[in-house]
């Protein structure tokens, strides 16, 4: 059963453009949230994260969505670079310590010079 | 400072055989967790270990396992190996227990069953 699902696995955009990366979860006991990026050869490395208190949080080039009520959250790249073409994961997690991250199964983000 | 660091990188094992994968995770950090990548199924949890007890277990048949040292170590022993079991091996240290803290990838381990 996937708790955390990423229905989209590719997504191509034009550089300069935003980058709309999307994520639905089932478990409504999940309250922590968190994106990382995966280049091919690396391991995946934390991009940002996102506590159920919030709504929103900001990082840059990068902003985390989530709207608990549609169990969905969202991550923007604003403007997209070519370096940020990679493997998105979304992972949530009960945020209570010694809980597990459930990762999705990943979006394949590819920005177009 | 140095990052986590996984061994071997890449190996081929063939069915029935058994494997030991290690993970040395970052200076100070006592929490590692195991994880298996494949196409279509993302990073699937195998456990986490902190302060050498295991402290989460994911849905994995019996045949893997693992252990973490004193020195915070870990290792993944997967026995009777399957042509299922192929896949890309990925360790993660943690300052803390997950997830409250930021978990440090190591650039994996790909199995291959052959």
């Amino acid at each position: 059963d996937q708790q955390v699902k990423q229905n989209s696995p590719s997504l191509s955009v034009q550089e300069g453009r935003i980058s709309i990366l999307n994520c639905d979860y089932t478990n409504s006991m999940f309250d922590y949230f968190l994106w990382y990026k995966k280049y091919p050869a690396e391991g995946p490395t934390f991009l940002i994260s996102i506590s159920s208190i919030k709504d929103k949080n900001e990082d840059g080039r990068f902003t985390v969505f989530l709207n608990k009520s549609a169990k969905h959250l969202s991550l923007h790249i604003v403007p997209s670079q070519p370096g940020d073409s990679a493997v998105y994961f979304c992972a949530a997690s009960r945020g209570s310590s010694g809980d597990k991250l459930t990762f999705g199964t990943g979006t394949r983000l590819a920005v177009r010079p | 400072k140095a990052g986590v660091t996984q061994t071997p990188r890449y190996l081929i094992k063939t069915r029935g055989q058994q494997v030991t994968l290690s993970c040395s995770p970052i200076s100070g950090h006592r929490s590692v967790s195991w994880y298996q990548q494949t196409p279509g199924q993302g990073l699937q949890f195998l456990f986490e270990y902190f302060s050498e007890t295991q402290r989460n277990k994911g849905n994995f048949p019996g045949r893997f396992s693992g252990r973490q040292f004193s020195n915070s170590r870990s290792e993944m022993n997967v026995s009777t190996l399957e042509l299922g079991d192929s896949a890309l091996y990925l360790c993660a240290s943690s300052v803390g227990q997950l997830p409250n803290t930021e978990a440090f990838f190591g650039q994996g381990t790909r199995l291959t069953v052959v």
